[in-house]
């Protein structure tokens, strides 16, 4: 089985910060690893992924992970973030080799700020 | 092309009364996921189907909740029954086996449920 921890329920940044969200998971098998974002009301986005190769993944709207095996762990960065970057992130696996099921973390709210 | 939509977006039930929520897949994919987003417990995967094999129904919290999927395309979520706790949005979601967007799944904006 696999979990995901996201330890940050919230994040506030100013705008034109940069930010980190942090995801560490745990498996007992290779995973991929993704990040969304939940706008209000909305359904997921998928952000980025992580499936294998290079461990520096960079996805939509300037943010960019880097997947670290011997922690265990998949952090999200944005160098600087705008106020539409608002919303709910949430960092999920799913098993390698065949489509499957992901495993979410309890997600992080990105609340930006003048 | 068309994302995945699903209906209704919104549904208010009374209590013990069953509901069907209805989840179009994107056109051409074989896999299709039903997941649940509710406060206390946050996203869970509910079932998920894969072309013509055996459903996945691992995530099922109770046998009050069923799934089918018709033609390999259109699934409905079925809730007999409904509980208060089962108050949550509902979210579909489909996949390809397709180099360029393997292993990513595409989501609807969801069905919020909510049981008086």
């Amino acid at each position: 089985a696999q979990s995901v921890t996201q330890l940050d329920s919230q994040v506030p940044v100013f705008e034109e910060a940069p930010v980190e969200l942090r995801c560490n998971y745990s498996s007992s098998v290779s995973v991929y690893l993704f990040w969304y974002v939940q706008y209000p009301n909305q359904g997921l986005q998928l952000l980025l992924k992580y499936l294998s190769g290079s461990t520096l993944v960079k996805g939509i709207n300037g943010f960019e992970a880097e997947f670290n095996k011997s922690q265990t762990s998949f952090h999200l960065r944005k160098p600087s973030v705008h106020i539409s970057d608002t919303a709910e992130y949430f960092c999920a696996v799913s098993r390698t080799g065949t489509a499957s099921k992901l495993t979410f973390g309890t997600g992080t709210r990105l609340q930006v700020t003048l | 092309g068309a994302g995945v939509s699903q209906s209704p977006s919104n549904k208010v039930t009374e209590k013990g009364k069953d509901v069907e929520l209805r989840c179009d897949p994107i056109s051409g994919h074989t896999a299709l996921y039903w997941y649940r987003q509710s406060l206390g417990q946050g996203l869970e995967f509910l079932i998920y189907f894969q072309g013509n094999s055996a459903p996945d129904k691992s995530g099922l919290p109770s046998d009050r909740f069923s799934a089918e999927r018709t033609g390999g395309s259109v699934s409905t979520l079925t809730i007999q029954r409904t509980q208060q706790e089962d108050s949550a949005v509902y979210l579909c979601a489909s996949s390809s086996r397709g180099d360029r967007n393997k292993e990513t799944q595409y989501f609807g904006p969801g069905t919020r449920l909510l049981v008086l």
